[in-house]
């Protein structure tokens, strides 16, 4: 397996435009986690989903920000509009429960955002 | 709630040095504990984990202990290297069925030659 694939890998757009962040998780897995990382406020997590399904959407910072999960093989995360403070780093990852446990996290390698 | 804290960085060390990286956590019920590295410019790589208490990960030359009664998962290596440069962060995956998982906020290792 490829592992997590992100893209893009870099977005630079204009305050005020639609920025939409893709990711694929590896074939199988069920769960699937959006993290924000910046240098003052670190990893957070934004969202995940377990079988395509928004389980804890506490993160999401305010309603400009969206994810959506339509197969197990594709979700995305939308900010609408964005701003400058939502330039960060944004990783996806997946995991797989299995036998009543959940596995590590495997991480892409993340859409660097920068809102201009 | 549940939570993982950090030692903060970052932390400066000559190669071969020994190296702590604190980690403790707060959490309900009995969480599973990792140890994630970031090298510059990638994304979080598992380095190690410990699934119950008194459990000891390894890997490449780290180290942790699940130490319940201290709420704690250090991280340890005998001598680091240059190449351990990196941020490295500590993890709780949430006991109950959720599958969530949390982070500490990292702690920036930086070895010299």
């Amino acid at each position: 397996d490829a592992g997590v694939i992100q893209s893009p890998r870099h977005e630079v757009t204009e305050m005020g435009q639609e920025v939409t962040l893709r990711c694929k998780p590896i074939s199988g897995h069920d769960y699937l986690f959006w993290y924000r990382q910046t240098m003052m406020r670190g990893l957070e997590l934004l969202i995940y989903f377990n079988n395509n399904v928004p389980i804890d959407d506490s993160g999401m910072p305010e309603d400009r920000f969206s994810a959506k999960m339509p197969n197990a093989s594709f979700s995305t995360l939308k900010i609408q509009p964005s701003e400058p403070r939502d330039s960060a780093v944004y990783f996806c990852a997946s995991s797989l429960r299995q036998a009543r446990m959940n596995t590590e996290a495997f991480f892409g390698q993340g859409t660097r955002l920068t809102v201009v | 709630g549940d939570s993982v804290t950090q030692m903060e960085g970052p932390v400066t060390l000559s190669e071969e040095a020994f190296l702590t990286i604190n980690c403790t956590y707060t959490a309900t019920g009995y969480p599973s504990l990792f140890w994630y590295v970031q090298y510059p410019g990638e994304g979080l790589q598992l380095l190690l984990k410990a699934t119950k208490a008194d459990d000891k990960g390894s890997n490449k030359g780290f180290e942790a202990t699940y130490r319940k009664e201290t709420t704690s998962f250090h991280l340890e290596k005998g001598s680091v290297q240059v190449s351990d440069s990196a941020v490295y962060f500590c993890a709780l995956l949430f006991s109950s069925n959720t599958g969530k998982l949390i982070f500490g906020q990292g702690t920036t290792l930086q070895v010299k030659p």
